[in-house]
């Protein structure tokens, strides 16, 4: 069965700081995908990034930063000198090719970023 | 291009009332989620369809869920008999055909369920 876990409920920053958030996934499918999602307080899940099992290269987009760690079943995001409009609440998921394409979601991390 | 929407975006019924709801996907996308997201929580997978059959139903709570979509389009979740519980915000997602499990899924606003 596939698992996701954020263990941050909520990270709280002033603007400019950099902020990690964690997510740890479980699965028994060797090919799976990860995503990480951010729903802004409009509710609409935006998309962020996708990643395979097989490839471990980390990621940077901006601001944003993505470090993919097999050996500890970790997928962590990075913001980079974070901004008011990063606040929002950021979901990691997760999709096993054995079980189709339904996502798995984690609990969600809510980020507030304070001017 | 046109996202995937969704209507109503509220809906407010009483308990024991039957309710649908309705899911325009991305023209051309053959796969289509439903998600259901309580207050505070991540989304929850309910169905999933590729073209006009459902895929995998696992996720429907009860047999007072029941998802269609029968011109491989537009999709409604239909929910019987509702419960306090069901109260939630109704997520459909596309996502165009290929790699299973690789493409990105894109999410329409919701539908925002209140049961009194």
């Amino acid at each position: 069965a596939q698992k996701v876990t954020q263990a941050q409920t909520e990270i709280s920053v002033v603007e400019k700081e950099d902020v990690t958030l964690d997510c740890v996934y479980e699965t028994r499918d060797t090919t799976y995908y990860l995503f990480w999602y951010k729903q802004p307080p409009s509710g609409e899940l935006v998309f962020l990034i996708r990643r395979n099992s097989f490839d471990e290269q980390n990621e940077i987009s901006g601001r944003y930063s993505w470090n993919f760690q097999k050996s500890t079943s970790s997928f962590n995001f990075t913001i980079t000198a974070s901004q008011v409009v990063d606040s929002a609440v950021y979901f990691c998921a997760l999709s096993e090719e054995a079980a189709g394409n339904k996502l798995t979601f984690g609990g969600g991390t809510r980020v507030l970023v304070k001017p | 291009g046109a996202g995937v929407s969704q209507t109503p975006s509220n809906k407010v019924t009483e308990k024991g009332k039957y309710v649908e709801l309705r899911c325009d996907p991305i023209s051309g996308h053959t796969a289509l989620y439903w998600y259901r997201q309580s207050l505070g929580q991540g989304p929850e997978f309910l169905i999933y369809f590729q073209g006009t059959g459902a895929a995998d139903d696992s996720g429907l709570p009860n047999d007072r869920f029941f998802a269609v979509r029968p011109e491989g389009s537009v999709s409604t979740l239909k929910i019987q008999r509702t419960e306090r519980g069901d109260s939630a915000v109704y997520l459909c997602a596309s996502s165009p055909a290929g790699l299973a499990g690789a493409n990105e899924q894109f999410f329409g606003p919701g539908t925002r369920l209140t049961v009194l």
